[in-house]
């Protein structure tokens, strides 16, 4: 199956610090999500960007499909931007499961 | 905004026993899926269910576990004797999909201890 790699593992921040986490995966995709796990264990979704670039609020997240790989940006960090974030892939058109990555666990500190 | 729902948000279960955990999609959604998180793991891919039948499942998917759609909204995943190791978070997630755009929408979660 399709490989997804985060890096880094684990970020730590001091509140209002910018930081970027990076999505790389094995083969073309047709779908790509970012999602923050809170502490609380739910998963909300941040993007569904398979392409191109997308912005909400102090994140944003770029997909390059043909490079395979996607970043996503935190800036001006804060301490409830703290949890894990994953990002997920489906490959092909009649592939729908979405494959996730590790995550990369962000802890921002006041 | 519609929304997944899921109940009950934790469920605590002897090994051996039945447990249902229950999903409402969001409502004009046609493809619905379970996933679950192991502690500390990465989400793992279960089963897909599409027009009432599975359309695709994991080798964790086994004998134990089966989904159904009893009704026109709710969307259910039976383990049928758990086991130690069922011990996980499980996601309902659900897709509309008559296009281009295929996000999936990830209920709250089911947090399983098994004892």
């Amino acid at each position: 199956g399709i490989q997804v790699e985060q890096s880094p593992p684990d970020l730590i921040l001091q509140e209002g610090a910018n930081s970027t986490l990076r999505c790389n995966f094995s083969d073309s995709v047709n779908n790509l999500q970012w999602f923050h796990q809170n502490p609380w264990g739910q998963l909300i979704n941040l993007f569904y960007i398979p392409s191109g670039t997308k912005q909400n609020g102090r994140l944003s997240a770029t997909t390059v499909a043909t490079e395979r790989y996607s970043l996503l940006y935190i800036s001006s960090s804060q301490t409830t931007d703290s949890g894990v974030y994953f990002c997920a892939v489906h490959r092909r058109i009649n592939d729908y499961k979405l494959s996730f990555g590790a995550g990369t666990t962000v802890t921002v500190r006041a | 905004e519609p929304e997944v729902t899921q109940t009950p948000s934790h469920q605590v279960t002897q090994m051996g026993q039945e447990v249902i955990l229950r999903c409402v999609p969001i409502s004009n959604h046609l493809y619905f899926y379970w996933y679950r998180q192991i502690l500390g793991q990465k989400v793992e891919f279960l089963v897909s269910f599409y027009n009432n039948e599975i359309s695709e499942k994991s080798e964790i998917f086994d004998d134990q576990f089966s989904v159904e759609r009893p009704d026109g909204s709710n969307f259910t995943l039976k383990i049928r004797s758990t086991k130690l190791e069922d011990s996980a978070m499980y996601f309902c997630a659900s897709r509309f999909d008559r296009g281009v755009r295929n996000e999936q929408f990830f209920g709250p979660g089911t947090r399983l201890t098994v004892l």
